[in-house]
């Protein structure tokens, strides 16, 4: 069985803050772990993914995520926010098959 | 490099109707994915198949929901009949024989049920 948790639905940064978006996860076996963001009346894109190696990913648009085992958490930051980057954001835990999606934080940036 | 093609993007009908979701993967990729997103739930895995054979349809939530993928460029999500509850964004996604690969949505389908 596998599961994610993304603390707080909505998180709001002013434009060129720290974005810092949390996720924990919960798998039986060793996870692939990804981030997608959904923008308005789109499907979702993927920003990164972590399956082996380096605990460190950088994906598009200046965003990273640390893969943490012992913390079983896969928090996505990027340095400094743009307006862009206002979106929902999902993480998303997967073995085997299956990818299961936490249920998405809300991203707003403000000017 | 067309991308994953769903239609209709929007569909309004009432109750008891009919409702056929249609879905067309990206060429080469041989596992396809529906999805439902609500608010209340997030997004939920309905079905996936792989080489065209649905493998795990444990999040379908009744009978009134089926599924096919009669050949690999082609799969429909059929609701009989539509109830308002079913009201969401329906996605589909696809994937090649990677499992730890990346996961290619279309845009979705957008049902209200009255």
């Amino acid at each position: 069985a596998q599961s994610v948790t993304q603390l707080g639905s909505h998180v709001s940064v002013s434009e060129g803050a720290l974005v810092l978006l949390r996720c924990n996860y919960s798998s039986s076996v060793p996870p692939y772990l990804f981030w997608y963001v959904q923008y308005p009346n789109q499907g979702l894109q993927l920003l990164l993914k972590y399956t082996t190696g380096a605990t460190l990913v950088k994906g598009i648009n200046g965003f990273e995520a640390e893969f943490k085992k012992s913390e079983t958490s896969f928090h996505l930051t990027k340095p400094s926010a743009h307006m862009s980057d206002a979106a929902e954001y999902f993480c998303a835990v997967g073995s085997n098959y299956k990818l299961t999606f936490g249920k998405g934080t809300l991203l707003t940036v403000n000017p | 490099d067309a991308g994953v093609i769903q239609s209709p993007r929007h569909e309004v009908t009432e109750m008891g109707q009919e409702v056929t979701l249609r879905c067309k993967p990206i060429s080469g990729h041989n596992s396809l994915f529906w999805y439902r997103q609500t608010m209340m739930r997030g997004l939920e895995l309905l079905i996936y198949f792989n080489n065209n054979v649905p493998i795990d349809d444990s999040g379908m939530p009744e009978d009134r929901f089926s599924a096919k993928m009669p050949n690999a460029s082609f799969s429909t999500l059929k609701i009989q009949p539509s109830e308002p509850r079913d009201s969401a964004v329906y996605f589909c996604a696809s994937r090649n024989r990677d499992r730890t690969g990346e996961l290619f949505f279309g845009e979705g389908s957008r049902l209200t049920v009255l």
